[in-house]
């Protein structure tokens, strides 16, 4: 079936480092490819999204292009904040079957000063 | 325009009890979704509802149940709680149409610890 794997955490990184989380997917066909960002204590919140092969999703900062050939879509920042601290989930939307988004696994992200 | 929002955020029962968690969707957003996340099996998609009638389904157990109301609110039902059923429930609702397009939005959840 489709799965996502996500780069193990937690990730530890200096304020202005540069972040890259690692996004790999299986899927049938060419699902839509999201990132969600979850602070402490709160839900799910889209971060950014990408619908086909080489479009790039981009906000706060945050890139990540939709790679087919790598079933890849990586998250990266340039110069990350303490504001940054999270959990960082990659999911896809099935094409086929159940309409749901399947998640990664999660990656908690923790920026010092 | 308001978000998601789950009542209650926090809930403790004990083992054998009942549950039932509530979701008010985005205004005009038609489609209701629930997921569980807990640390061992991260985030698991349990149903959606739109338009009153149940679309999707995960692998969950029958013990897991939920139904949404004509102004599109939601609720889910756990019986016969079990210590695994402890985790964070996620409330989401988008549009309704195809959410290849249509972003969901996700609630704060409801977090759930059964004694």
């Amino acid at each position: 079936g489709n799965s996502v794997t996500q780069m193990e955490g937690p990730v530890t990184l200096s304020e202005e480092a540069f972040l890259t989380i690692n996004c790999t997917y299986t899927a049938t066909g060419y699902p839509s490819l999201f990132w969600y960002v979850q602070y402490p204590g709160e839900g799910l919140q889209l971060l950014l999204k990408a619908t086909k092969a080489d479009d790039k999703g981009s906000n706060k900062g945050f890139e990540a292009t939709y790679r087919k050939e790598t079933t890849s879509f990586h998250l990266e920042k340039g110069s990350v904040q303490v504001s940054d601290s999270a959990v960082y989930f990659c999911a896809l939307v099935e094409i086929q079957g159940a309409q749901k988004l399947v998640f990664g696994q999660g990656t908690r992200l923790t920026i010092n000063p | 325009k308001a978000g998601v929002t789950q009542t209650p955020r926090y809930l403790i029962k004990t083992r054998g009890q009942q549950v039932t968690l509530s979701c008010s969707p985005i205004s005009g957003h038609r489609s209701v979704s629930w997921y569980q996340q807990t640390p061992g099996q991260g985030l698991q998609f349990l149903f959606e509802y739109f338009s009153e009638t149940q679309r999707n389904k995960g692998n969950f157990p029958g013990r897991f149940s939920g139904r949404q109301f004509s102004n599109s609110r939601s609720e889910m039902n756990v019986s016969t709680l079990e210590l695994g059923d402890s985790a964070l429930y996620l409330c989401a609702s988008n549009q309704g149409g195809t959410i290849l397009f249509d972003t969901q939005y996700f609630g704060p959840g409801t977090r759930l610890t059964v004694l």
